[in-house]
């Protein structure tokens, strides 16, 4: 089967840095792709990576390491609205996005 | 209009009502889709469109029907409401189906009694 798999929870002090893990098994892979969700909103898109390597997008960067399955997403200089809900998802060989279940991230003064 | 919107904002329905979901979008995307998000899971696909007069189905289509009469609107329908299908809908849209960035639109919170 397919699977996503993130951390349920994370916490973390504003002004800090953290990195939230995301490990996948699919069937194919065309690309990962990393969503925000604030509580009660809908998703809105970070960032996509298909090579391996580091992607920087300001505060926040994504790498992805094929070989292994991997994806981290980084995020600097952590503010109080940074807390949200962070959404792993990977486009499988039929071009269909599986998701990660989402990774709560807490930030607290 | 701007990007996506849906109707209604949230809805509490009896058990075996029909209930249409709207979705609207004004970017001329060819792709659509629509998902239901559940706690401690992640989003799950319903019906997808890839273009205006075609449909698939998702990962869980049963109980749902949709139409792509054009290119703006993807309507999703329940024709009789089940609890288990209280959840949050959110439809989606990307320039082209299999390629592109998906673009979320705010969400329908449906309880079914």
């Amino acid at each position: 089967g397919q699977n996503i798999d993130q951390p349920t929870e994370m916490t973390a002090t504003e002004g800090a840095i953290v990195q939230i893990n995301c490990t996948y098994q699919t069937s194919g892979f065309n690309g990962l792709f990393w969503y925000q969700q604030h509580a009660g909103e809908a998703p809105t898109f970070l960032s996509y990576n298909v090579l391996d390597g580091l992607e920087e997008k300001g505060r926040f960067s994504s790498f992805l390491s094929r070989s292994k399955g991997y994806s981290y997403l980084l995020l600097k200089e952590l503010q109080m609205k940074d807390s949200a809900s962070y959404l792993c998802a990977v486009r499988d060989s039929n071009y269909q996005l599986i998701w990660g279940a989402g990774t709560k991230l807490i930030i607290k003064p | 209009i701007a990007g996506i919107t849906q109707a209604p904002t949230s809805q509490i329905l009896a058990a075996g009502r029909r209930m249409t979901l709207r979705c609207t979008q004004d970017m001329r995307h060819n792709a659509m889709y629509w998902y239901r998000q559940d706690l401690g899971l992640g989003l799950r696909l319903i019906h997808y469109s890839n273009t205006a007069g075609t449909t698939g189905k998702g990962e869980v289509p049963d109980g749902y029907s949709v139409s792509r009469a054009n290119t703006d609107d993807f309507p999703l329908t329940l024709a009789s409401a089940v609890p288990s299908q209280t959840s949050v809908y959110f439809c989606a849209s990307a320039r082209e189906g299999s390629t592109d960035t998906q673009y979320f639109g705010p969400g329908t919170r449906l309880t079914v009694l």
